[in-house]
């Protein structure tokens, strides 16, 4: 059964960067049709999805955060990273890292991490 | 980027009433639509994917259906795990965008 658990400070001062990591055990990350991703949630609000990335290399990022994300894909490790430029408190949430299945009839997000708050303050 | 509403916000039910939420895209977005079943302190589950299929090991009471922009969730009879918040996503573009949730509780 495929696993995913992120792991990072839970705390970061503003103007700074977030960088978080999730691990994937139970299966590769290398596989063909998945794509590794994060979607955050603001306490009480719902869910964003923040970008997704492949194995190889290739990245999707949601244009209001693109200009300060980075998500990278570590083979050797079988995890991948989230890295989050600038923060405000705006960026205080419970990020997930998520699997993106690509099939013939859509792409969803059907493994999910437990969660990990992130509160941006000084 | 392609904006995702539903309806209602929040919703109260009792065990074993018939439930719909919807959910609507600012464009068409074909059955590149999913629904995730949410419960507190718990990260998001699929339920749905691509508008009507049912995720392995979710229970038939759950039915999704629709095309285009307008798209239903279905509970036909709630059950008390049931009570969580309800999340539609559309695949159409990659850039995932999410609806607001429905919050379905406890009359």
């Amino acid at each position: 059964q495929l696993q995913l658990q992120e792991s990072g400070p839970g705390l970061v001062k503003p103007s700074e960067t977030l960088s978080l990591t999730c691990t994937v055990s139970g299966g590769s990350i290398s596989t063909s049709d998945d794509y590794w991703g994060w979607v955050r949630q603001p306490p009480g609000k719902g869910l964003e999805w923040i970008g997704s990335a492949y194995y190889s290399g290739s990245t999707y990022y949601n244009p209001s955060l693109r200009s300060r994300v980075t998500i990278s894909v570590d083979t050797s490790k079988n995890h991948f990273s989230l890295k989050l430029s600038s923060v405000t408190a705006a960026d205080t949430a419970v990020y997930y890292c998520a699997k993106w299945y690509s099939s013939s009839v859509g792409k969803y997000f059907d493994y999910w991490g437990q969660g990990t708050l992130v509160t941006v303050s000084s | 980027d392609i904006q995702m509403t539903q309806s209602p916000s929040s919703l109260s039910a009792s065990v074993g009433d018939r439930v719909t939420i919807t959910c609507r895209a600012s464009q068409s977005i074909s059955s590149y639509l999913n629904w995730y079943q949410q419960r507190p302190g718990k990260a998001p589950k699929l339920l749905v994917y691509a508008t009507s299929t049912l995720q392995s090991g979710v229970p038939s009471r759950f039915s999704g259906s629709g095309s285009g922009t307008d798209f239903t969730l279905t509970i036909s009879s709630l059950q008390p795990e049931d009570f969580a918040t309800y999340h539609c996503q559309q695949s159409y573009s990659n850039s995932f965008t999410f609806g607001p949730g429905t919050k379905v509780d406890i009359k």
